[in-house]
């Protein structure tokens, strides 16, 4: 079964709204969690890490204040994207380090489509 | 240019076939994670691997590791419906499990 799960795995909503994304550690705890975006027929690309604790350290070209990213437990970081237009229309995914050392799992994904 | 290449971007084999999936780096590599997509979904972790010569195996997929020339490939054996996908490639950049990845190959096998 799936150890890292997302949700929702697909939203629409109306531009200028804000959507908010949550990646769960099932059973285990993720100090660390990673966000990718992946448009269609693209591979993933890294946007930001989420620390448990502390600010997310964002990937180059990437606006901290749309994506907003908060890792309040060890088991849950969130996703926020902010004013959301068309453009942020995407598949996000996140993604946690596992117990063993190079495990490395990957959420179910969530579909944004910005209308 | 990419930082990692796969080959091929897609290949068509039928079922029972055997395939070989490259992914090149044009950078140092520490560590190489192997996943299978599904369009539109997460990805499935099948395989990582660290050290330069390492060969790991599960079910009918195999991968292996050659740091020299930084490169990884995954091979699988007689091929099944049930195989068909996207087949990523992931490099480790840093120690905090970053990934860079590749492009993807996609996997038909037709019955």
């Amino acid at each position: 079964g799936a150890v890292v799960s997302q949700h929702p795995s697909w939203v629409i909503c109306k531009s200028g709204t804000s959507v908010k994304i949550e990646c769960r550690s099932l059973d285990f705890q993720a100090t660390t969690m990673f966000w990718y975006r992946q448009f269609p027929k693209q591979s993933l690309m890294l946007m930001a890490t989420s620390n448990e604790g502390s600010k997310a350290t964002y990937e180059q070209g990437v606006e901290k204040d749309k994506f907003l990213i908060n890792h309040a437990s060890l088991t849950l970081s969130t996703l926020t994207v902010t004013s959301a237009h068309p453009e942020d229309s995407s598949f996000y995914i996140c993604s946690a380090s596992g117990r063993e050392a190079g495990e490395l799992f990957f959420g179910e994904g969530s579909r944004l489509t910005v209308l | 240019s990419q930082e990692l290449e796969q080959s091929p971007q897609s290949l068509i084999v039928q079922e029972g076939k055997n395939l070989t999936i490259n992914c090149t780096s044009s950078k140092t590599l520490y560590g190489l994670y192997w996943y299978k997509q599904k369009y539109g979904e997460g990805l499935i972790f099948l395989m990582m691997l660290q050290k330069g010569g390492e060969e790991k195996s599960h079910e009918k997929i195999t991968a292996k590791l050659d740091e020299k020339k930084q490169q990884s490939s995954l091979h699988i054996t007689a091929s099944q419906p049930s195989h068909a996908g996207i087949y990523l490639c992931g490099a480790v950049r840093g120690s905090n499990y970053k990934l860079t990845f590749g492009k993807g190959t996609l996997l038909t096998v037709n019955p």
